[in-house]
């Protein structure tokens, strides 16, 4: 069955400096996703990605974050300076050619910032 | 902006009873997705309901959405400990993204 898989499984760093956290959506899918769970919290939703280009982005999403599809299967999320706050599960998900339909989660990156 | 709430926030159940989760939205529901997570693991998708009044059904879990589509229910008949884990409500608010919205989470433990 067709998967969603995620880098790192776990990365620890330090405040202040730039992470990079991976995604390779299932291939034939075409509406990509960021969301983050702090630990205890909800599944909050970050950003979603549609035809190269952010179609939304929540409050959460600031200057800090960036998304980017440098090929045709990668997907990735960037912050640029780590904050304590943005320890957290990171989740991709992707949605295939229907407009409605399940999301398929990764598995999570576990960011660590100390 | 939509706000999902899920109850109990917490159930211990012992192996082989009934149970049923809420979820209650603040707008009505273009869509409603019923995941269930494992702690520290990934979301598994279970169910998504659309239609005022659906009820769908897979082996031992029940989700029915009611007629205003703004509460669902998730009902486990018979549950095992493999039922166990954290189940979260989502919606598709606008219905245009398919971004999904997802509730406080309720976790579930079986006694064997």
């Amino acid at each position: 069955e067709p998967e969603v898989t995620q880098t790192p499984s776990h990365q620890v760093t330090q405040m202040g400096q730039e992470v990079i956290l991976r995604c390779v959506p299932i291939s034939n899918h075409l509406y990509f996703y960021w969301y983050r769970q702090i630990l205890g919290q909800k599944v909050e939703f970050l950003v979603s990605f549609y035809n190269n280009e952010i179609s939304e982005k929540s409050e959460i999403f600031d200057d800090q974050f960036s998304v980017e599809r440098p090929d045709g299967s990668n997907f990735t999320l960037k912050i640029r300076s780590t904050k304590l706050e943005d320890s957290a599960m990171y989740f991709c998900a992707s949605l295939g050619t229907g407009r409605t339909g399940e999301l398929f989660f990764g598995e999570g990156s576990r960011l660590t910032v100390l | 902006s939509q706000e999902l709430e899920q109850s109990p926030q917490s159930l211990i159940v012992q192996e082989g009873k009934n149970l049923t989760i809420n979820c209650t939205s603040s707008k009505t529901l273009y869509g409603l997705y019923w995941y269930k997570q494992k702690y520290g693991e990934g979301l598994i998708f279970l169910m998504m309901l659309q239609k005022g009044g659906e009820e769908k059904s897979h082996e031992k879990i029940t989700a029915k959405l009611d007629e205003k589509k703004q509460q669902s229910s998730l009902h486990i008949t018979a549950s095992q400990p493999s039922h166990a884990g954290i189940y979260l409500c989502g919606a598709d608010g606008s219905g245009a993204t398919n971004k999904l919205i997802f509730g406080t989470g309720t976790l579930l433990a079986v006694q064997p």
